[in-house]
């Protein structure tokens, strides 16, 4: 596609829930970040990943959080037992390289939690 | 660690006024600096970027200069436009990083007829 796609745009879940966050890179981007936002604050690393593999997870709050990259291309970030704290902004971001510093990021995801 | 902070906001201005939005980060070695900027409904998008001291990134009229003596790396524009209202963020990256960049909390800007 011409940019990256997240999908769903929005998702209500219940305290407790499992959720999957979808998202679509730019196609031949090899480098594919996820990042979240919670009200109010800036952007939060998450994990990235360098093709299907990711060397960096050390932004992952907790192992109720997982995430998983296939075909160097979709990645899925899974969140286990969501909690109330988990409610923010999941922005994903792609860019040609790892070591290319301008990521394209997609719309993000708006998950909250009640 | 490596850490950016901004100025808070939300920023009104009226049109042609002119526009400072403070960024001060502190980091090992030399990291790169960059602004970001979301315009309503969309996704963050690369608006200028500096990657070593005295550089001047440049772009759509605004400007950041790398101050390495100070550690900022403050987002100026002359006149501002109605279309220039978005959320600004400031970021660092540095080489050994693998390109993850680093954000302060954004700084929403708003212009006014």
């Amino acid at each position: 596609g011409a940019g990256v796609s997240q999908s769903p745009s929005n998702k209500v879940t219940e305290k407790g829930k499992d959720v999957e966050l979808r998202c679509d890179p730019i196609s031949g981007h090899t480098a594919l970040y996820w990042y979240r936002q919670r009200l109010g604050q800036g952007l939060e690393f998450l994990i990235y990943f360098q093709g299907n593999s990711a060397p960096d997870k050390s932004g992952l709050p907790s192992d109720r959080f997982s995430a998983e990259r296939t075909g160097e291309s979709v990645s899925t970030l899974t969140i286990q037992r969501t909690q109330q704290e988990d409610s923010a902004v999941y922005l994903c971001a792609s860019s040609t390289q790892v070591s290319n510093e301008k990521l394209f990021f997609g719309s993000g995801t708006q998950l909250s939690v009640l | 660690g490596n850490s950016v902070t901004q100025m808070e906001g939300p920023v009104t201005l009226s049109e042609e006024a002119f526009l400072t939005i403070n960024c001060t980060y502190t980091a090992t070695g030399y990291p790169s600096l960059f602004w970001y900027v979301q315009y309503p409904g969309e996704g963050l998008q690369l608006l200028l970027k500096a990657t070593k001291a005295d550089d001047k990134g440049s772009n759509k009229g605004f400007e950041a200069t790398y101050r390495k003596e100070t550690t900022s790396f403050h987002l100026e524009k002359g006149s501002v436009q109605v279309s220039d209202s978005a959320v600004y963020f400031c970021a660092l990256s540095g080489g050994n990083q693998g390109g993850k960049l680093i954000f302060g909390q954004g700084t929403e800007l708003s212009v006014k007829p």
